[in-house]
């Protein structure tokens, strides 16, 4: 079965300061990674996905950034972060299929808190 | 651009009984899915049920069950003799298939809090 690890579960950083959020995921190959950001008290908003190693879509444009080195890790950074960038992260990855029912499981969450 | 709304913040319902959490969507596509996720407070997003648009029954997952009416695009979950694990965030979300190659790029809404009491 797949499971998805997600690290740190939690961050408190100065204003500034640079960022990297880790995730990663066992047991498939060729996932699709994404990372989401959901404020306080609010749905989700995509930031990041991915279909493949090194390919990076960016839906919204933001002090953040997304790499993927190897096929099932996916990374989150900031050279400097801002007061507006607290928030809960989520990874989630899924299957590459066209298939409408393409179901994201998420890791269990990373909440950043920048002062 | 798509849309999801779920318009009760928060809901509470007794144990044992049947509550329904509202979602409406906007789209222009004629292929898309609907999806329900359930967020309790440790924050992890949890799957509960889809729906594709194309799907003429509705979808159900144990005490989960989705009804959607196309016309209306409302696609509401009914979670039937509630349980007091079932205290969480609800999320609506959508998918639209046209353009997005194998990435399932959900749109979320704003979810709804069920409160369950004895």
């Amino acid at each position: 079965s797949q499971t998805i690890h997600q690290w740190p579960a939690t961050l408190v950083q100065p204003v500034g300061s640079p960022l990297s959020l880790e995730c990663t995921v066992e047991g498939t190959s060729n996932p699709n990674l994404y990372w989401y950001r959901q404020a306080a008290g609010r749905g989700l908003q995509l930031l990041f996905y991915s279909v493949g190693i090194g390919q990076i879509s960016s839906e919204v444009p933001q002090n953040l950034s997304a790499s993927r080195p190897q096929d099932r890790q996916f990374i989150l950074s900031s050279k400097k972060l801002l007061l507006s960038d607290s928030g809960f992260y989520l990874c989630a990855w899924s299957f590459p299929t066209h298939s409408g029912a393409n179901v994201l499981t998420f890791g269990a969450g990373s909440r950043l808190t920048v002062l | 651009a798509q849309k999801i709304t779920q318009t009760q913040p928060g809901m509470f319902v007794q144990e044992k009984e049947a509550v329904t959490l509202d979602c409406t969507y906007d789209t222009s596509d004629q292929s898309y899915g609907l999806f329900w996720y359930k967020q309790p407070s440790s924050g992890e997003m949890i799957f509960l049920i889809y729906q594709g648009s194309y799907d003429e029954q509705n979808a159900t997952e144990g005490r989960y069950s989705l009804n959607f009416q196309k016309a209306r695009k409302s696609a509401n979950l009914v979670i039937s003799a509630s349980q007091l694990g079932d205290s969480a965030m609800y999320f609506c979300a959508m998918r639209e298939v046209k353009g997005s190659g194998t990435a399932s790029k959900l749109t979320f809404g704003t979810g709804t809090r069920l409160q369950v009491t004895l």
